[in-house]
């Protein structure tokens, strides 16, 4: 399997414009997240999904943050509009869940990091 | 809610030196427990983990116990090479299934 595969890599954007970030998890796995990674506030949890289904979403910053996931193997991530305080490292990251277990590692992907100007 | 403390860094050592990073957690129930590790411009790759009171979870020279008494599960290794520079984040996963980590602390071992 090739991994959790985001993108773009790198996306450079001005102010006020729509970002979509894009996810692909690794196939099987029912369980994902997207983290945003800053220097300030280290890792944070924005969103997760279990079965395709936002199970808690309180991490979203504002009603500028979007997330689904349609299906099984895509999510996406948007902000629209874009601010200077979203450059970011964004992560997506899946894992398997079955019932009460947690101890499935999750893996993540390479990031996007994003630079709004 | 739950939530993860770690000890702030930057570390830094000489090679062969012992490491400790601290790791406290604030959970209910039950918990399981993680130490991730992020290489430059990569994403974190799991280093171990431990899923119930009085676990060790150990790989690559690299050891944390979950001390439920405590709330804690500090990372440990005896001898720490370059190649261990890194940032290395707890983590917590509760009922729910939420995935959440600490600030991260970053290491530096010098040759």
């Amino acid at each position: 399997d090739a991994g959790v595969i985001q993108s773009p890599r790198h996306e450079v954007t001005e102010m006020g414009q729509e970002v979509t970030l894009r996810c692909k998890p690794i196939s099987g796995h029912n369980s994902l997240f997207w983290y945003r990674q800053t220097m300030m506030r280290g890792l944070e949890l924005l969103i997760y999904f279990n079965n395709n289904v936002p199970i808690d979403d309180s991490g979203m910053p504002e009603d500028r943050f979007s997330a689904k996931m349609p299906n099984a193997s895509f999510s996406t991530l948007k902000i629209q509009p874009s601010e200077p305080r979203d450059s970011a490292v964004y992560f997506c990251a899946s894992t398997s869940v079955e019932g009460i277990i947690l101890n499935t590692e999750a893996f993540f992907g390479q990031g996007t990091r994003l630079t709004v100007v | 809610g739950n939530s993860v403390t770690q000890m702030e860094g930057p570390v830094t050592l000489s090679e062969e030196a012992f490491l400790t990073i601290n790791c406290t957690y604030t959970a209910t129930g039950y918990p399981s427990l993680f130490w991730y590790v992020q290489y430059p411009g990569e994403g974190l790759q799991l280093l171990l983990k431990a899923t119930k009171a009085d676990d060790k979870g150990s790989n690559k020279g690299f050891e944390a116990t979950y001390r439920k008494e405590t709330t804690s599960f500090h990372l440990e290794k005896g001898s720490v090479q370059v190649s261990d520079s890194a940032v290395y984040f707890c983590a917590l996963r509760g009922g729910g299934g939420k995935l959440i980590f600490g600030q991260g602390t970053e290491l530096s071992v010098k040759p």
